[in-house]
């Protein structure tokens, strides 16, 4: 059975960072994309990011586009987000998905059931 | 605002036929990118519903259908079911955002 789970999500100030982490199992990691995507409650699903299986193709989300890094240990069965510079319009709670196949351009398969970030002073 | 535009709501009775529609733009859908279709419950994680514009995934009742032309793609539901309400999302990818997308999503009401 294919699990997701997240982790790392805070109560956090303006301006700091936070890391999100997301362990995999039931499946084999190191082939498939992984996906982060926000949902501000009560609103849409935004796409946050997305790493091919070799991290060889990266996207970010403009909204996050030099704040938020990315990366993968596919001998943890492990995608992190690295969070900087924190904004109030980060607050939402954060699903990692899993990629249907290793390109990051395709469906999210499975869902996390996510962590909760609040950015406020 | 979203990429990818879906209508915000759409209702139907018990048993009717809804669709839900997803218009994109050249450099998403028209660029020959898939569209990929979410349900989410109320209180839960998305749902992949269609990937590859048209295909379910196992376990999914084919009373849930997906088409695509081409700028844009359509979620069709038949047969109506009280369990159907939710909220509805097509994805795709963009070239020139380098990214994934979700249009904003349809809530689907079953009156």
């Amino acid at each position: 059975e294919v699990q997701l789970v997240e982790s790392g999500g805070n109560l956090v100030q303006p301006g700091r960072s936070l890391r999100l982490s997301c362990a995999g199992s039931g499946f084999t990691f190191e082939d498939y994309a992984m996906h982060w995507v926000r949902q501000v409650p009560g609103k849409g699903l935004e796409c946050v990011s997305g790493i091919s299986w070799n991290s060889g193709i990266i996207g970010y989300a403009d909204s996050v586009k030099g704040r938020f890094i990315i990366s993968r240990d596919n001998a943890k069965n492990s995608v992190y987000l690295q969070m900087n510079s924190l904004r109030p319009e980060d607050t939402a709670l954060y699903y990692c998905a899993k990629g249907d196949s290793s390109s990051p351009r395709d469906a999210f398969d499975f869902w996390g059931r996510g962590t909760m970030v609040t950015v406020s002073s | 605002q979203s990429v990818l535009t879906q209508p915000p709501s759409v209702s139907g009775a018990p048993g009717q036929r809804v669709t839900i529609s997803c218009t994109g733009s050249s450099s998403n859908i028209g660029e020959g990118y898939d569209v990929h279709w979410y349900q989410q419950l109320p209180g839960s994680a998305p749902k992949l519903l269609i990937f590859g514009n048209k295909n379910r995934p196992s376990g999914v009742p084919d009373r849930f259908s997906g088409s695509r032309s081409v700028t844009s793609a359509s979620l069709a539901i038949t047969g109506l079911q009280a369990e159907d309400e939710a909220d509805y999302y097509c994805q795709s990818y963009d070239r020139s955002l380098s990214a994934s997308i979700f249009g904003g999503g349809t809530k689907l009401t079953v009156l």
